[in-house]
């Protein structure tokens, strides 16, 4: 039982470059979120899902797309990327709202 | 808009004092508050309050909800090293599936 899991653990992107967060958990659970952690700055919701084909804008959406094809993986997509968009990316899941799990995060930086 | 202020921001105290760390919300429709500890990596979970469940112990932490003054507080007693970690706190929303987090409370505890 792995949890959470995130790829990759650090990623070096330049300005304008795309690339794809990947998160898979192996709980079942039907609830999965993407946040951002900024330095010294708490957790801000990118997007979120409650389910399979199913997602939903959280507080910071601009410049990221999402996907929930199946129960178990949610990736982040960034599509040109920005050096406002550096940052620490934590995918968590829940089977409520309640206690999430988190991963491992992802650093990235745009440069 | 959904809001959650955390303080102090960052608190420095030596080993085996106490600290208390402040949470307050101003959200429509509360459900729960949840206290999360971040270290190096992932966020994990300490204690979730209710209104049928305000106040929580689970050894040198203890946390209580005020629902009259919209606001938690998390107490850590006899301060160790390992307690240093940054704190945050979240909301949960009636009919909403996501987290609000506060910007957390950094605590450096020394030896």
């Amino acid at each position: 039982n792995a949890g959470v899991t995130q790829t990759p653990k650090f990623r070096i992107l330049k300005i304008g470059q795309s690339m794809t967060l990947q998160c898979t958990q192996d709980m079942n659970h039907n609830y999965m979120y993407w946040y951002r952690q900024d330095p010294g700055m708490g957790l801000k919701l990118i997007y979120y899902s409650v389910g399979a084909g199913i997602t939903d804008k959280g507080e910071v959406p601009n410049g990221y797309n999402v996907s929930r094809s199946t129960t178990e993986d949610f990736p982040l997509r960034l599509e040109l990327a920005a050096p406002s968009q550096t940052s620490v990316y934590f995918c968590a899941s829940s089977s409520q709202a309640y206690e999430q799990y988190f991963g491992p995060g992802t650093r990235l930086t745009v440069t | 808009e959904d809001k959650v202020v955390q303080s102090p921001l960052s608190l420095v105290v030596h080993e085996g004092d106490t600290v208390t760390l402040n949470c307050s919300y101003e959200v429509t429709n509360f459900r729960s508050l949840l206290w999360y500890k971040q270290e190096k990596k992932a966020p994990t979970f300490l204690f979730m309050l209710t209104s049928s469940g305000i106040e929580k112990k689970s050894g040198r932490l203890s946390s209580i909800l005020d629902k009259k003054e919209l606001s938690s507080i998390l107490n850590i007693t006899a301060t160790q090293t390992g307690d240093s970690a940054i704190y945050l706190c979240a909301v949960t929303i009636q009919g909403a599936q996501k987290l609000v987090f506060g910007q957390g409370t950094r605590l450096t505890i020394n030896p």
